[in-house]
């Protein structure tokens, strides 16, 4: 079986300070990892994948994540946080069922932006 | 805008209602999704769809039908709700069901209150 952990349900930064969201996952195969982001009052929208090749993943908004086997780990981070950046982040994974993939998601971290 | 629309976006319901939930995807998708998102628990699959063909019914109470006339169009009847029904409903779609290579597009919701 899949699951996710995130860690910290609430995060606030700083504008311009880093951000970083923390995503552990546990599985029994290599899995895809997925970030998406919730802002208010809309559904979720894809942020970036991990599927195979490059640990390193860049995704939409400035933000990117890195796969780290050996600490079952997908942690998101941005350089620099923005107002815009407010919103809710869910990590997810999936494992592939021959066609019936599923994604499993994490509970969430609710992102605030001090300004 | 995702190209996934969803009506209404709120709905008050008695447990005693009948009511239904439409969702709608402009992409030409195939796979379709209906998740409920409670508060502080992760996102829960409820059914997914391949070519109006229901592929997955996630041990959803039989309160909760859904219905796929085509692959534009999904909806969720519900029937008898119980209070701990209340969340949002999200729809989603993606072009097929693999997912290490298409991503899912969510709509916006529907806020589900049931008294």
């Amino acid at each position: 079986a899949q699951s996710v952990t995130q860690l910290g349900s609430h995060v606030s930064v700083s504008e311009g300070a880093l951000v970083l969201l923390r995503c552990n996952y546990s599985s029994s195969v290599p899995p895809y990892l997925f970030w998406y982001v919730q802002y208010p009052n809309q559904g979720l929208q894809l942020l970036l994948k991990y599927t195979t090749g490059a640990t390193l993943v860049k995704g939409i908004n400035g933000f990117e994540a890195e796969f780290k086997k050996s600490e079952t780990s997908f942690h998101l981070t941005k350089p620099s946080a923005h107002m815009s950046d407010a919103a809710e982040y869910f990590c997810a994974v999936s494992l592939t069922n021959f066609g019936n993939e599923k994604l499993t998601f994490g509970t969430g971290t609710r992102l605030t932006i001090i300004p | 805008e995702t190209g996934v629309t969803q009506t209404p976006r709120h709905l008050v319901m008695g447990m005693t209602n009948k009511k239904s939930l439409k969702c709608e995807q402009h992409l030409g998708h195939n796979a379709m999704y209906w998740y409920k998102q409670s508060a502080k628990k992760p996102l829960e699959l409820m059914f997914v769809y391949n070519f109006k063909e229901q592929t997955e019914n996630n041990s959803v109470p039989s309160r909760f039908s859904p219905e796929c006339p085509n692959s534009s169009h999904l909806f969720l009847h519900l029937h008898t709700l119980q209070p701990e029904d209340s969340a949002l409903y999200l729809c989603a779609s993606s072009q097929d069901l693999g997912l290490h290579t298409d991503t899912q597009y969510f709509g916006p919701g529907t806020r589900l209150t049931v008294l």
